[in-house]
């Protein structure tokens, strides 16, 4: 059964500073593996996808992720971050049936 | 190209009525699936239809139903409402081509926050 663990609840950085995101995934098969952006009160928006092509993806707004299978992860960067990036972000990863994780709320400080 | 499309966006319900969400899908996407969001679950998956028949169904009493018309717009129901039901329901459509899940890239609605009191 596949299942995805977003390591951190929240995290906080000052704007102009890196952004990272953790995500560790298990899965029977290959996944294809997602990042999506939800700003508050609003819905889902895809950020970027991995789907077995080059394990370094990259993405809407400066955002990358990289593809580690040896580590079973799929953390998500940015290497400075925006005001703007304020909101919350969901690793999901999907073998036939997408699961999402828990949601990391990120706080960019000015 | 219009984006996915829920109405209403707010409601307010009492316990023991009913709901009923509408999804209007992406033009040309088949798949619609349903999920509910609140603080303490997280985001969860509720159902998903596709050429309107229903695929996939989560863990979710029967309390819940959904149908999805030959146009792709999909309604979502909830009869007797409780307390808990209180959530934001979102709706993502796919323009799967049949696969369940996959690569397909879900693009959702603004979702429709429904209070029960």
């Amino acid at each position: 059964a596949q299942s995805v663990t977003q390591l951190d609840s929240h995290v906080s950085v000052s704007e102009g500073t890196p952004v990272l995101l953790r995500c560790n995934y298990s899965s029977s098969y290959s996944p294809s593996l997602f990042w999506y952006v939800q700003h508050p009160n609003k819905g889902l928006q895809l950020l970027l996808k991995y789907t077995s092509a080059a394990t370094l993806v990259k993405g809407i707004n400066g955002f990358e992720a990289e593809f580690k299978k040896s580590e079973t992860s799929f953390h998500l960067t940015k290497p400075s971050a925006h005001m703007s990036d304020a909101a919350e972000y969901f690793c999901v990863v999907s073998d036939g049936d997408m699961r999402f994780g828990a949601g990391t709320r990120l706080t960019v400080k000015p | 190209k219009a984006g996915v499309t829920q109405t209403p966006r707010y409601l307010i319900k009492t316990r023991g009525q009913q709901v009923t969400l509408s999804c209007s899908p992406i033009s040309g996407h088949r798949s619609v699936s349903w999920y509910q969001q609140t603080p303490g679950q997280g985001l969860q998956f509720l159902f998903e239809y596709f050429s309107e028949t229903q695929r996939n169904k989560g863990n979710f009493p029967g309390r819940f139903s959904g149908r999805q018309f030959s146009n792709s717009r999909s309604e979502m129901n909830v009869s007797t409402l409780e307390l808990g039901d209180s959530a934001l329901y979102l709706c993502a459509s796919s323009d799967t081509t049949g696969r369940r899940g996959g690569a397909n890239v879900l693009t959702f609605g603004a979702g429709s926050r429904l209070t029960v009191l």
